[in-house]
């Protein structure tokens, strides 16, 4: 069975602040990786996504996300946050095989102005 | 484009009483369709998923069921509520036989008396 951790269930930064959010998945195969944000009162959207090629990539808004397969790990990151970024942050992933998807916790990012 | 419609939006119904869920989606082909549960601090727990029409993949053993009558239809159900079964419900679809990233619907509210 696949599962998905995220490390942090609420972090609290402030403005200017770097981020970085840990993601670890468990699965024998192979996976397509996925971060989404629910900003408050909005629809869960994807924010940057891998599949194969270069591990190291790039999404919406400035964050950007590293797949280590040695690891299972697939970490978001931002330079800089902004008040904007307070959302609940979402790391998934998709089995290629049968397209089966699981959704870690959830981080609560707070940032303050 | 693509959108998907949920509803009702929110709903409250008595312990015993049946439900019934309606998810839709417009624009797209054979996607695959998902349920999912959402709870604070607990993120998104996959009910079921669907590659096709009639096919329909149970995830955690519950109060609930799945149907998918047509392509681009998927219905959650119950036949008796429980108390426990009151929560947030989302429906996704995804494209590129389920593999690619989901899209989500706004969402049930769903309280049980």
């Amino acid at each position: 069975a696949q599962s998905v951790s995220q490390h942090n269930h609420h972090v609290i930064l402030s403005e200017a602040a770097s981020l970085e959010l840990g993601c670890n998945y468990s699965y024998g195969g192979t996976v397509n990786l996925f971060w989404y944000v629910q900003y408050p009162g909005q629809h869960l959207q994807l924010l940057l996504k891998y599949f194969s090629g270069d591990p190291l990539v790039k999404g919406i808004k400035g964050f950007e996300a590293e797949f280590i397969k040695s690891k299972f790990s697939f970490n978001l990151r931002k330079p800089s946050v902004q008040w904007s970024d307070t959302a609940e942050y979402f790391c998934a992933v998709i089995t290629t095989n049968a397209g089966k998807s699981t959704f870690g916790d959830g981080t609560t990012l707070t940032v303050k102005p | 484009s693509q959108t998907i419609h949920q509803w009702p939006a929110t709903l409250v119904q008595p312990v015993g009483s049946p439900l019934s869920l309606e998810c839709t989606v417009e624009g797209t082909s054979n996607p695959n369709l998902y349920w999912y549960r959402q709870a604070a601090g607990r993120g998104l727990q996959l009910l079921f998923y669907s590659v096709g029409i009639g096919q329909i993949s149970s995830e955690v053993p519950q109060n609930l069921s799945a149907s998918r009558p047509q392509d681009r239809q998927f219905i959650l159900s119950s036949k008796k509520l429980l108390l426990s079964d009151s929560g947030f419900y989302l429906c996704a679809w995804a494209g590129l036989a389920g593999v690619n990233e989901q899209f989500f619907g706004p969402g049930t509210r769903l309280t049980v008396l």
